[in-house]
């Protein structure tokens, strides 16, 4: 079956860079897209931006461009996300979703929190 | 971009009753619209796409329609495993959810 699991929660300090991991299995990991959707506590989901693992193109929501990377490793069928000069604002957990329209799998969420 | 609205932001409602939730686009999106369910702590789960395909598992009370800029999400006879938090997402371009609405117990 599909998985995405994701790394493990980050503490990180204001100014700070956090790169998230989504490793995947069940499925070609070149054959779908990896989006990255975030969420704040008690908030809604907002997009952040998707990777063709295939071909490395990326494309980011405007909010994040100019701060966040979206990588991948094909050879460990893993996505990355780097989300750079982080302030409090950036506290959220971190979802991975497979697909290019529509998300049927994601991952568990990573948790990063930004505080002095 | 494109902005999504739902409403309501909040609704009461009891187990049985008909549901439904509005989703606007700020611009024309054809049928690229899916609805999602989240839980507590949880990722969100695709229960509809195309404005009104049903994702293989998801019961037969939820249904989806519109297109344009309308959307509608409806659950037909609400069951406790229903109360949770409702997101619309657009895939016209690129990608944009709703602000969701959040279905409480009455």
């Amino acid at each position: 079956q599909v998985q995405l699991v994701q790394s493990g929660a980050e503490v990180k300090k204001p100014g700070a860079s956090v790169k998230v991991s989504c490793k995947a299995s069940g499925y070609t990991f070149t054959s779908y897209d990896i989006n990255w959707v975030r969420q704040a506590t008690g908030q809604g989901l907002e997009w952040m931006g998707w990777m063709n693992p295939n071909s490395g193109n990326t494309g980011y929501a405007q909010k994040f461009q100019g701060r966040v990377t979206m990588t991948r490793n094909t050879s460990i069928s893993t996505a990355y996300m780097e989300l750079s000069s982080l302030r409090s604002e950036d506290t959220a957990v971190y979802y991975c979703a497979r697909g290019f329209s529509i998300a049927a799998d994601w991952g568990q969420g990573t948790l990063v929190t930004v505080s002095s | 971009d494109i902005q999504m609205t739902q409403s309501p932001s909040t609704l009461s409602a009891s187990v049985g009753d008909r549901v439904t939730i509005t989703c606007r686009a700020s611009q024309s999106i054809s049928s690229w619209l899916a609805w999602y369910q989240q839980k507590p702590g949880k990722a969100p789960k695709l229960l509809i796409y195309k404005a009104s395909s049903l994702e293989s598992g998801v019961p037969s009370r939820f249904s989806g329609s519109g297109s344009g800029t309308e959307f509608t999400l409806t659950i037909s006879s609400l069951q406790p495993d229903d109360f949770a938090t409702y997101y619309c997402q657009q895939y016209n371009s690129y990608w944009a959810f709703g602000q969701g609405t959040k279905v409480e117990i009455k």
